[in-house]
């Protein structure tokens, strides 16, 4: 069972060119997170989605950030017009039910560089 | 609510010394807990968790955590380092929706 797969693993785009990050998780998993880490920081969660479902997006920021898991598919974290503070690493986890105590399992992570 | 503090930002081991990674909570649930490692450009690694059986949890490696309410801390301990436990360790609660809080990392050096 391949473990939770993200792409690309680095990233590098110019100020205002779009970014956009794809995870597959885990099979059989239904739920999807998406983390940012920052330099010198923990992770902070971002969004939280089931199968075309956005279940919590509180962590989002409010422009040019988005989102989606579709019917088939991987999840898509979509950045628009990037700008260096968008650089840091973007982990995505999968869980089967999203219940409590759920385990997370979590991808390699996608670098994101911006020029 | 829920949080978490990782008392080190950054702590240092001889090899073959004991660990110990500080990690406090707080909940407005019965958390659960989860102690990730993530080594130098990897992902995160789940070490091992709390959801409310036995207090003291074994992980992999040998790393443990013990749950301690009067105290509201989860510490990860390993009785004797190795190099290659040298990363950065993540402290989480989760809370019975499944919103994870990560705490800001300890990162652990082992000096030969």
């Amino acid at each position: 069972n391949a473990g939770v797969m993200q792409n690309p693993r680095h990233l590098v785009r110019r100020r205002g060119q779009e970014a956009r990050l794809r995870c597959s998780p885990m099979k059989g998993h239904s739920h999807v997170y998406w983390y940012r880490q920052l330099p010198e920081e923990g992770l902070k969660f971002m969004v939280y989605l089931q199968k075309e479902n956005i279940i919590d997006e509180s962590g989002m920021p409010k422009e040019r950030f988005s989102a989606e898991f579709p019917k088939e598919g991987p999840s898509i974290l979509r950045i628009q017009q990037v700008v260096r503070g968008d650089s840091a690493a973007y982990f995505c986890a999968s869980s089967p039910l999203g219940a409590e105590g759920e385990t997370q399992y979590f991808g390699p992570g996608t670098r994101l560089l911006v020029l | 609510a829920q949080s978490v503090t990782q008392l080190d930002s950054h702590v240092s081991v001889s090899e073959g010394t004991p660990v110990l990674l500080r990690c406090n909570y707080s909940s407005s649930y019965s958390p659960s807990l989860f102690w990730y490692v993530q080594h130098p450009n990897k992902g995160l690694q789940l070490l091992l968790k709390y959801t409310s059986a036995a207090t003291l949890v074994k992980g992999i490696n040998g790393f443990e955590a013990e749950f301690k309410k009067s105290e509201t801390s989860f510490h990860l301990t390993k009785p004797s380092a190795h190099m290659s436990d040298a990363a950065e360790y993540f402290c989480v609660v989760s809370d019975p929706s499944n919103d994870m809080r990560f705490g800001a990392g300890t990162r652990l050096t082992v000096k030969p």
